[in-house]
């Protein structure tokens, strides 16, 4: 079974504090993971995949396949990234096809 | 690219009724789609996967007789909820999914919100 863990219901920090949203994973092979955000009233969208090794809006994430861990950073925390942060992997499941699972998500609070 | 949409994006009905939500991918052909329901504050509750021109696979302790989902094209998706009861009141969203090499993102719609009376 595939699980997707994020200890923290609710991060709270300063502008321009660092920033670091945990997730941590359960899945047997090799997964793909995920963030998404959800800012207030818009709708879940991407924010960034583990394969693309991007950085978005400055935030980036490392997969540690020996932590089974994929924790979302950003160095100098902005108003703006007040939002919910969900973590998702999309693992294959019996009969071949990808279950994404997700997070119960982490809520960001940036303070002025 | 890559939109999803959804209608309506809200509605109120009367228990006993039924009420169709419909989900729409509008510049890609979507494969799979998902459904979910979010409560207030909380994560996404996966509801059901469905696959174009198959039958829905459920989550258990989704009841199938009561959300209805049909995926009769590449491009659209519909949930039903039957014989609405006001527990079933919740944000219902539904998400689609791509063909490789990008059949492990998601797009999600905006959500509709049900309210049951």
């Amino acid at each position: 079974a595939q699980r997707v863990t994020q200890p923290e219901k609710l991060l709270s920090v300063f502008k321009g504090a660092p920033v670091e949203l945990k997730c941590n994973y359960s899945y047997s092979g090799s997964p793909e993971l995920f963030w998404y955000v959800q800012y207030s009233r818009q709708r879940l969208q991407l924010l960034l995949r583990h394969i693309s090794r991007e950085s978005i809006k400055g935030f980036t994430a490392d997969l540690n396949k020996g932590e089974t861990s994929f924790h979302l950073k950003k160095p100098f925390a902005q108003e703006e990234d007040s939002a919910m942060y969900y973590c998702a992997l999309s693992g294959r499941v019996e009969g071949g096809s990808y279950i994404p699972t997700f997070g119960r998500g982490t809520s960001l609070i940036v303070h002025p | 690219g890559a939109v999803v949409s959804q209608h309506p994006s809200w509605v109120i009905c009367k228990s006993g009724t039924s009420v169709k939500i419909e989900c729409r991918s509008l510049d890609f052909q979507a494969t799979t789609m998902f459904w979910y329901r979010q409560f207030p504050k909380q994560s996404l509750m996966l509801m059901a996967t469905s696959n174009e021109g198959s039958k829905a696979t459920y989550e258990q302790g989704v009841e199938k007789d009561k959300f209805l989902i049909n995926h009769a094209s590449l491009t659209l998706s519909t949930l039903t909820v039957t014989s609405a009861h006001p527990e079933d009141s919740s944000f219902y969203i539904c998400s689609a999914r791509g063909r490789w090499p990008r059949d492990h993102e998601q797009y999600f719609g905006p959500g509709t919100r049900l309210t049951v009376t």
